[in-house]
Parts: C-alpha cells; structure tokens; sequence
C-alpha cells in the first residue's frame, strides 16, 4: 500500500464536526501537514504539527497525532459547505523538502 | 498578486510533441519544487531546485527535464508526450528546504 493513506470520502451535514484521518507507515517526518483543494485549483495549507507534539488548535482546526500509531487526523469543528473540497495529509522526509502526500480525503458537506 | 504562477493552465497536444510547463514565483523564495497530480487525484513529487541546483530527482522518466534559469522560475519540459504524462502538473516553492510550500494552481495537461 500506499506510504500516506487515507479514507477516500467523507460527508457530513452543514454544522456538525467533521473528522478525516490518515495514516503512515514511516515515522522519521519532522512535520505533519494538512493541505486542501478546492476544484480546479492547487493546494492550500491548512495546519502543521511539529512531530514531537500531540495536538494542535487553530480556530476551528485541531490536528491530533497519536505517534505509537502512526495516526494523524484532522478535525474541522461546526462544518460549513465552503469546506467542502479535497483534504491531504502530508509528510516531510527526513531531509525537510520532500513531501510525501496521502491519497487524499473528499469532504462533502451537505445542507 | 499571485505568488507561484504557471503557464499555461491548460495544455492539449499530440503523442509525441515536445512542450514545455513554465512556473514563476515571486515570493523570494530560494527552493522550487514539481509535483504531478493523477486522475486519481495522487499527488507526488518530481523534482526540487535549492538556489538552481538540483536536489531532488525522483524516479521520473527523463523525457522531462526541468530547468531553473534563476531562483524565481522553474520549468518542466516534456520530451516525446505520452498518453500516461496526461495529469495536473503543479509547480510549488518555500523559503527554504524545509518551510511551508506553496502551490501554483496547477497545469492541466492533456495528451491525446
């Protein structure tokens, strides 16, 4: 399998959390990342973890990594439809500028 | 503004044609980077500049061959088009190797 994966769809309703997940197999990264993409257009990022902590806010982001296994997952608190979009985890290599992506999660938000 | 360019954003052309991808960055950056994008949206590196030197080459045909005339632009040029090169190629830059990338908005390439 793939070295980065994650679930391919998730929907949820307009204003509830919404909780993408991914995981890795190699744990050397120095940051973990959170990218999306809207159609048609390149990517975004969202957050960062440094790898040597457990969670991080950022207003209606929190960024949990559980590093025994190798799980990283992004929660996006009181949902709306302009995030709906195509959400990536990424991770460093141990040299710092090689990012290795996962396949990719498709958020849709329903009214 | 828009910090990381590319030209064109769309590309359709033949088997075989040679073409070229250009990408611009006007951020001040020192490393550029090329990604390719699949049909199923798996994204992966192809290649890093640091300051027009080569650092990251990954297991890319080298029918493509990427150029950086200066820090500010990084361009891939596609030798002998082939049907499987058809992706979303994106161009992305950071401030140093190990700093937030960001992304142009991507070249739809198309190879019929």
């Amino acid at each position: 399998g793939e070295d980065v994966e994650q679930s391919l769809f998730l929907s949820v309703r307009e204003g509830d959390s919404s909780v993408i997940n991914c995981t890795y197999t190699d744990s050397s990264s120095t940051y973990l990342y959170w990218y999306k993409q809207e159609p048609g257009a390149g990517l975004q990022l969202l957050t960062y973890i440094f790898s040597n902590m457990d969670m991080k806010q950022d207003q209606r982001l929190t960024v949990l990594l559980n590093k025994k296994d190798k799980h990283l997952s992004l929660r996006i608190a009181d949902t709306q439809t302009g995030d709906s979009a195509i959400y990536f985890c990424a991770r460093d290599t141990g040299g710092g500028n090689k990012l290795t992506f996962g396949t990719g999660t498709q958020l849709k938000v329903e009214l | 503004d828009t910090a990381v360019s590319q030209t064109p954003k769309y590309l359709v052309t033949q088997m075989g044609n040679d073409k070229s991808i250009k990408c611009e960055q006007n951020l001040g950056h020192d490393t550029m980077y090329w990604y390719k994008q699949d049909s199923k949206k798996f994204l992966k590196i192809m290649f890093s500049y640091n300051n027009k030197e080569l650092i990251i080459n990954e297991t890319v045909p080298n029918r493509f061959s990427p150029k950086s005339p200066d820090k500010a632009h990084l361009n891939l040029h596609i030798n002998s088009l082939e049907l499987g090169d058809s992706a979303v190629y994106f161009c992305a830059s950071s401030f140093t190797q190990a700093g937030e990338q960001f992304f142009g908005p991507g070249t739809r390439l198309t190879v019929l």
